[in-house]
């Protein structure tokens, strides 16, 4: 049972840029979260979505990101436009549908974004 | 909203020693309390959690305690080894919302 698929593990780009960052959740699990972590910081919330829905994007920045989660395939954040400031390890997580759905997240290995 | 807090934000104990973390929360309506261990270059790991019905867990060497009046967790390692080593960050949940995380302890266990 495979576990929560995260790509690229690295991806670097240059100022301006877009940045694509894909996840697979665990098989059979619907909801999907993705956290922000910077050296010497903690797991910043960012988006909570579950299928074709965004529940709660209180920590996404108001401006040059965007997530999805579709029907079918994997859920998407996207950052429009990168500075260097976005040069961070970004985490994707899910958890199972059902009661206490987003209580336990099992979480993948993160795709570290590097903007020269 | 929820502030979580961990104290102290880097700890090294000698292998075989006893570590406690302790991680402190605002929010009273929280009731679910994980831990979650990070080693280099992975994504965190639920390690044990506890339920604000619950004083106390225990798991083989790790335990969690729980101090709802004082708004207070703590995770307690006994008889560290090295694979010991790595960030660990405590998490607060209010339903229905996401976890709230800190900002991570680096335990570091001195074979």
């Amino acid at each position: 049972n495979a576990g929560v698929m995260q790509n690229p593990r690295h991806l670097v780009r240059r100022r301006g840029q877009e940045a694509r960052l894909r996840c697979s959740p665990m098989k059979g699990h619907s909801h999907v979260y993705w956290y922000r972590q910077l050296p010497e910081e903690g797991l910043k919330f960012m988006v909570y979505l579950q299928k074709e829905n965004i529940i709660d994007e209180s920590g996404m920045p108001k401006e040059r990101f965007s997530a999805e989660f579709p029907k079918e395939g994997p859920s998407i954040l996207r950052i429009q436009q990168v500075v260097r400031g976005d040069s961070a390890a970004y985490f994707c997580a899910s958890s199972p549908t059902g009661q206490g759905a987003s209580e336990k997240l099992f979480f993948g290995s993160g795709t570290q974004l590097s903007v020269l | 909203g929820e502030n979580v807090e961990q104290h102290p934000s880097t700890l090294s104990v000698q292998e075989g020693d006893s570590a406690v973390i302790k991680c402190t929360y605002s929010d009273s309506a929280s009731n679910y309390f994980p831990w979650y261990k990070q080693e280099l270059g992975k994504g965190p790991q639920l390690i044990i959690d506890i339920r604000s019905n619950v004083g106390e867990k225990k798991d083989q060497r790790i335990a969690v305690t729980l101090n709802k009046t004082a708004k207070h967790f703590s995770l307690h390692i006994t008889e560290t080894q090295p694979e010991d080593s790595a960030v660990y960050f405590c998490a607060t949940h209010r339903p229905p919302s996401k976890l709230t995380f800190g900002k991570g302890i680096t335990l570091s266990v001195r074979p």
